[in-house]
Parts: structure tokens; sequence; C-alpha cells
């Protein structure tokens, strides 16, 4: 039962152009939203998260929408840079201090020069 | 600051043995939990530990075990190996009760089954 999709498994984007990925969940007790970033051969790192009493948040280059009557939400990466290029998870959890992460399947990001 | 340490990094295993799987925790962190990751999927939560105890479980059949010892670092069993269990195997640590972002991921631990 996958509670949390990532419809796009890959995106490939012109460097210094915006990168949009996308995560739709189902669970509606999911209420705080989290990105992960992930080189080849490298863990998950966590890059952005968002708690479900705000719709946006930002840190840099980074920036979490989130659409809780559409149970969407999307990252936006401006501008995206070539060390950009890696598989990017979004990840749910029912509480913030849950300790369950539901996990996407992935988009992978190629940033091109 | 260490970070979380995986062992081994990969291994090859025969259908129906058992295999055991070391992590290191974070300095300072005194919860681990385990996820496995199929190919072409997301990670998926098996279990965690914390205060050397099972504190809740995924959707795994309980062939998967784990261990967590006094200075936080954390087994994880799986016995009557089958080859769907073939996946990375992520180890993640946290503080008391997890935080935003503060899980900290080791590199994994690839297994193949044949």
């Amino acid at each position: 039962d996958q509670q949390v999709k990532q419809n796009s498994p890959s995106l490939s984007v012109q460097e210094g152009r915006i990168s949009i990925l996308n995560c739709d969940y189902t669970n509606s007790m999911f209420d705080y939203f989290l990105w992960y970033k992930k080189y080849p051969a490298e863990g998950p790192t966590f890059l952005i998260s968002i708690s479900s009493i705000k719709d946006k948040n930002e840190d840099g280059r980074f920036t979490v929408f989130l659409n809780k009557s559409a149970k969407h939400l999307s990252l936006h990466i401006v501008p995206s840079q070539p060390g950009d290029s890696a598989v990017y998870f979004c990840a749910a959890s029912a509480q913030r201090s849950d300790y369950k992460l539901s996990f996407g399947a992935g988009t992978t990001v190629t940033v091109r020069a | 600051e260490t970070g979380v340490t995986q062992s081994p990094t990969h291994l090859i295993k025969t259908r129906g043995q058992q295999v055991t799987l070391r992590c290191s925790s974070q300095s300072g962190h005194n919860t681990v939990s385990w996820y496995q990751q199929a190919l072409g999927q997301g990670p998926q939560f098996i279990f965690q530990y914390y205060r050397e105890e099972e504190n809740g479980r995924g959707n795994f059949p309980p062939r998967f075990s784990g261990l967590q010892f006094p200075n936080y670092s954390s087994e994880l069993n799986v016995n009557a190996l089958e080859l769907d269990d073939s996946a990375l195997y992520l180890c993640a640590s946290s503080p008391a009760g997890g935080s935003a972002g503060g899980y900290t991921f080791g590199s994994g631990t690839r297994l193949t089954v044949v």
C-alpha cells in the first residue's frame, strides 16, 4: 500500500533553471513531510521539511510547497546546479516525532550543463 | 562527530540462509531505525529500537528481527532468506523521539540473495 507517491521517476533540467519535483500522499493522518536527497553509494540526507500547519517552507535554493486539500507537495530547486543531480525522496510521517517515515519511490534529477 | 556506519557494505547469501547486518549510530543518538529499499522503490520501514527495545514495526514478517545494544548500536537479523529480500538495507539513527530532519542515514548494506 503505497501511501506516498512520486509519479515522475526522472527529471532532466538545464543548469540555472528551476527543478520541480512532485509528491502525492493518501494518508490524511500525515502531518509532517520531508525531502531527502541521495547520491549513489550514500545514504539519504535530509534536505528540507514542512509541517502541515504551513503551506510553504524555504531554505536557500530549496522551497517546499504543501497543498493539504489536494494531498500534494512539491519541491522547487532554483537555480538548479550540477551538484543537485541525485535521487530525491519525498517522505511523510503521522506525527512530527513519529518514528516511521513513509517514502515515495524517488525521482532521479539530472542537471545538464 | 561520527555519522552512522553500517557493515558490511555488500554481501551475497543463499536462499534459506541467515544474515546479520550491523549499524553504529551517530554520536548522541539513542534511537535506531532500519529500512529496506528494494530496487526502484523508496525505503520501507522495518522497525525501530529505543533503549534496547523494539519501538514500532512495519509490515515485515517475524523472520526480520533486531537488537540494540547499550552503546546504541544495532543489528538486523533476517532468517530463512528469500530472493525478495535482496535489497539495500538502511540504518538511521536519531535523538530520542526523532525530530525534524533528525534522522541520519548510513550508506547501507547491499544484500543479494541467490
